[in-house]
């Protein structure tokens, strides 16, 4: 499957401590992206790393991406329970027309 | 702006019955996707329009799912008719340059079937 996987799949925390959530994949991709989704609404888009990009940082998120070992990873450091939520990593393939296929998600639990 | 608009947000039906769900894209989003999501399997792609033509429907999943968009704004996803294991939430969302670009997804459709 071309599916991203994300890992672990569920991760509990303490309010003000970091969270780290990975993805890994199979294939060449075009781009990578990472969504929330809070429960019983919709996935809400957070950052898209495009292949030929390392890093980069949207407010205390931020996201690495390894080419050569076809993973990529989300960091929410200082989290707040309102970061309590899944997130998804999808991966897109095949340029404009390819496909953009989302993993089963890490379910973040922050503690206040 | 307004973001992806999807109705009804619940609907309960019964086993057998019609059911027609309703998708207003963010306008001059030219891409618009219906995706289902369930706790065994996940988020799947059903089908996705690119300037209001199908494109991929692999993912629907046998003859009673069908969806159309007869316009720019507008949307439907139709199951006909409708089973149990049909309960999920659907989702629709809609991208400005395509199926690899970020998505905006609405708030969803939570759809029982007894």
């Amino acid at each position: 499957s071309q599916q991203g996987e994300e890992d672990p799949q569920a991760l509990s925390i303490q309010e003000g401590e970091n969270a780290t959530m990975n993805c890994s994949y199979k294939t060449s991709i075009n781009n990578l992206q990472w969504y929330r989704q809070n429960s019983g609404r919709g996935l809400v888009h957070l950052i898209l790393i495009r292949s030929n990009e390392r890093e980069k940082h949207s407010g205390r998120l931020r996201v690495t991406l390894d080419t050569s070992k076809k993973s990529s990873s989300l960091l929410i450091t200082a989290s707040r329970a309102a970061d309590t939520a899944s997130y998804f990593c999808a991966t897109a393939y095949g340029g404009s027309q390819g496909n953009l296929i989302f993993g089963k998600g890490t379910k973040l639990s922050v503690k206040p | 702006d307004a973001g992806v608009i999807q109705s009804p947000r619940h609907e309960v039906t019964e086993m057998g019955q019609e059911v027609t769900l309703r998708c207003k894209p963010i306008s001059g989003h030219n891409s618009l996707f219906w995706y289902r999501q369930t706790m065994m399997r996940g988020l799947e792609l059903l089908i996705y329009f690119n300037n209001n033509v199908p494109i991929d429907d692999s993912g629907m999943p046998e003859d009673r799912f069908s969806a159309k968009m007869p316009n720019a704004s507008f949307s439907t996803l139709k199951i006909q008719p409708s089973e149990p294991r049909d309960s999920a939430v659907y989702f629709c969302a809609s991208s400005l340059l395509g199926h690899t670009d970020t998505q905006y997804f609405g708030p969803g459709t939570r759809l029982t079937v007894l």
